[in-house]
């Protein structure tokens, strides 16, 4: 199974920008690597997925390697709004064949964006 | 508002009483996923349907753990028996598909006090 590696925790300034990066040394061929973000009480939020090179949209930038065995998120000029926990999951396809999507979720990221 | 919806928001229940959560994913999405997390970690697999078929349980969900999704639409989460260590965020999620790359969409989950 899929495994990911990623910091407890970061601070940041105001207008900074900021890279998170998550190791997953075991991804798998197929495998997809998606980003989530998380506020207090709510459901986790969907920020952006990727397979290879670099995917960007109109919040974040995901960053992979060739080898695929890690990946950055990069969040341009944060805000306090961003202050939230941030989850780098890689997909699991526990039933071959049946499409299988559980997505196991580490402990994440804690950013604290400081003004 | 289109996105995933999750009843009652908050529940509070004696311990040994019986509780039942309901989740109504986005429109046509078929396939549906229950998740379950505590304070200080990231969301846990529980199980998911693919329309009204339930394809996977976690290990984690015992059998005083029940879900439903009758129509293939709405889904309901059951407990019995409630134990303190089920106190918890309930989370739903659902996607359009389930195939490699399938992004999840998460309600705004349920929060379960056993006292």
């Amino acid at each position: 199974l899929a495994k990911t590696t990623q910091p407890i925790s970061m601070d940041s300034y105001e207008g900074q920008e900021v890279n998170i990066t998550c190791s997953h040394n075991n991804i798998a061929t197929n495998d997809y690597i998606t980003w989530y973000q998380q506020f207090p009480s709510q459901g986790p939020r969907f920020i952006i997925q990727g397979y290879k090179t670099k995917v960007t949209n109109e919040v974040a930038s995901l960053f992979i390697p060739a080898d695929r065995k890690s990946s950055t998120l990069s969040l341009p000029r944060v805000s306090l709004s961003d202050t939230a926990v941030y989850y780098c999951l890689v997909g699991e396809d526990t039933m071959a064949g049946a499409g299988s999507y559980q997505l196991t979720f580490g402990k994440g990221t804690k950013l604290s964006v400081i003004p | 508002d289109t996105g995933v919806s999750q009843n009652p928001r908050h529940k509070i229940t004696k311990r040994g009483q019986n509780v039942t959560f309901r989740c109504d994913p986005i429109s046509e999405h078929n396939r549906l996923y229950w998740y379950r997390q505590t304070l200080g970690q990231g969301p846990e697999f529980l199980t998911y349907f693919q329309n009204e078929a339930q394809l996977e349980k976690s290990r984690l969900l015992s059998d005083r753990f029940s879900a439903e999704r009758p129509k293939g639409s709405f889904s309901t989460l059951e407990i019995q028996r409630t134990e303190q260590g089920d106190s918890a965020m309930y989370l739903c999620a659902s996607s359009p598909s389930g195939g490699l790359g399938d992004t999840q969409y998460f309600g705004p989950g349920t929060r379960l006090t056993v006292l």
